[in-house]
């Protein structure tokens, strides 16, 4: 079952804006981290947020959760051409990973 | 470098015809999977592995088997291939810190695209 769902499907910005996504999820988590993928390559692992978490940092990245309302979002401050990618919410629960459909992000220099 | 590695990265094959991917990890992970990626469905879980002899379903393990010998390999198997299993396939790794906290961060291989006419 396809756990997390992201929102926008895509999104175009300009270069040095912030570029926000957001998750929903369906069940109980025990952590929800984000991946990015760059064209049809591996997952890159972003962030981990444990349940008990609310907001985590990494660099120019911000990820909160919200486990109440079962969501999450990412957002990218200052995004670069380089940040063009797809990317992707996997909720972790009883060993089991879930991913969404994924945001695809377009930044236009 | 710590790595996983997947072969082949390209496939292309008949119905029918038996096959196996491969997947290595040389990070001493407990915890390895096998995901399918499709337009539009994001990843999908195949099966995974908790460690050495411990396997379970994911959320499409129709069609798939897999094996975990040693811990670093972790083989999916498509015993009878089918055209809907054409599909990008990524292998994937981690260390789980403990119980209850999940599966943790993971290390994803550079995928294998298959095609099965």
């Amino acid at each position: 079952s396809q756990q997390g769902e992201e929102d926008p499907q895509a999104l175009s910005i300009q270069e040095g804006e912030n570029a926000t996504m957001n998750c929903s999820y369906k069940t109980s988590i025990n952590n929800l981290q984000w991946y990015r993928q760059n064209s049809g390559r591996g997952l890159v692992h972003l962030i981990l947020i444990r349940s008990n978490e609310r907001e985590k940092h990494s660099g120019r990245l911000r990820v909160t959760l919200d486990t109440s309302k079962k969501s999450s979002s990412l957002l990218i401050t200052a995004s670069r051409a380089a940040d063009t990618a797809s990317y992707f919410c996997a909720t972790d629960y009883d060993y089991k990973l879930s991913f969404g459909a994924g945001t695809t992000v377009t930044v236009r220099a | 470098e710590a790595q996983v590695t997947q072969n082949p990265r390209y496939l292309i094959t008949v119905t029918g015809k038996k096959l196996t991917v491969t997947c290595s990890q040389n990070m001493n992970h407990e915890y390895m999977s096998w995901y399918r990626q499709d337009p539009g469905l994001g990843l999908r879980q195949i099966y995974y592995s908790m460690n050495v002899e411990v396997t379970d379903k994911g959320d499409v393990p129709e069609g798939y088997k897999v094996s975990r010998k040693e811990k670093r390999n972790f083989p999916l198997i498509l015993e009878s291939p089918s055209p809907n299993q054409t599909s990008l396939y990524f292998c994937a790794s981690s260390l789980y810190e403990r119980v209850g906290t999940g599966t943790g961060e993971q290390y994803f291989g550079p995928g294998t695209r298959l095609t099965v006419t």
